[in-house]
């Protein structure tokens, strides 16, 4: 079975600061996907970026940054100088190996990480 | 530049009452499905398809029904609300195409309130 957890239920920092979200993962599969996903205030979901378990390097996105470590199964998300736009519940979620079966296709997700940015 | 549609965006129910939400894509994905997000559980799948005809369970699926009639067409049923389905409804879709795992395109969520 998959899981995911973020450790972090609720963070608050001040504007400006940088601040790293926790993801940790469980998986069977030697090929899955990674995801982040955030939603605002206003409840709409948003994709933030994919990763495969195949792609270790690490990804830089303006503000935002990846790290994945397969060796501690963790997939951490930095915001690097904080916004009050950036205010929001972050998800992050796994998906198993295509190959695998239609019951690969779910994304399963952590139960979130609500993060205050404030001004 | 639809994506994927949900209504209604709100609806109240009285304990017992059946209905249905619907959801459409227009992006030909094969795969759709639904989630509950409720606060502290993050999002629980409740059912999916893999293609017009062919649904599954997800984590929660006691208290509903799904049909995959077409590829663009996807709605959850309530058969009779309780005030545990009190939540808020995503219906979401991705490609299907291989070893291609893409990311899952959501709709805008149903708040559901059963009374």
């Amino acid at each position: 079975a998959q899981k995911v957890t973020q450790a972090q239920t609720e963070i608050s920092v001040v504007e400006k600061e940088d601040v790293t979200l926790d993801c940790v993962y469980e998986t069977r599969d030697t090929t899955y996907y990674l995801f982040w996903y955030k939603q605002p205030p206003s409840g709409e979901l948003v994709f933030l970026i994919r990763r495969n378990s195949f792609d270790e390097q690490n990804e830089i996105s303006g503000r935002y940054s990846w790290n994945f470590q397969k060796s501690t199964s963790s997939f951490n998300f930095t915001i690097t100088a904080s916004q009050v736009v950036d205010s929001a519940v972050y998800f992050c979620a796994l998906s198993g190996d295509p190959y695998s079966g239609a019951g690969s296709y779910q994304l399963t997700f952590g139960k979130g990480t609500k993060l205050s940015v404030i001004p | 530049n639809a994506g994927v549609t949900q209504t209604p965006k709100f609806q109240v129910l009285k304990t017992g009452q059946s209905m249905t939400l619907q959801c459409a894509q227009d992006m030909n994905h094969e795969y759709m499905s639904w989630y509950r997000q409720d606060p502290g559980m993050g999002l629980r799948l409740i059912h999916y398809s893999v293609g017009a005809g062919i649904t599954d369970q997800g984590e929660v699926p006691n208290g509903y029904n799904v049909s995959r009639s077409t590829t663009e067409d996807f709605p959850l049923r309530l058969l009779s609300a309780a005030p545990s389905q009190t939540s808020v409804y995503f219906c979401a879709s991705r490609v299907k195409r291989g070893g291609f795992t893409g990311e899952l395109f959501f709709g805008e969520g149903s708040r559901l309130t059963v009374l």
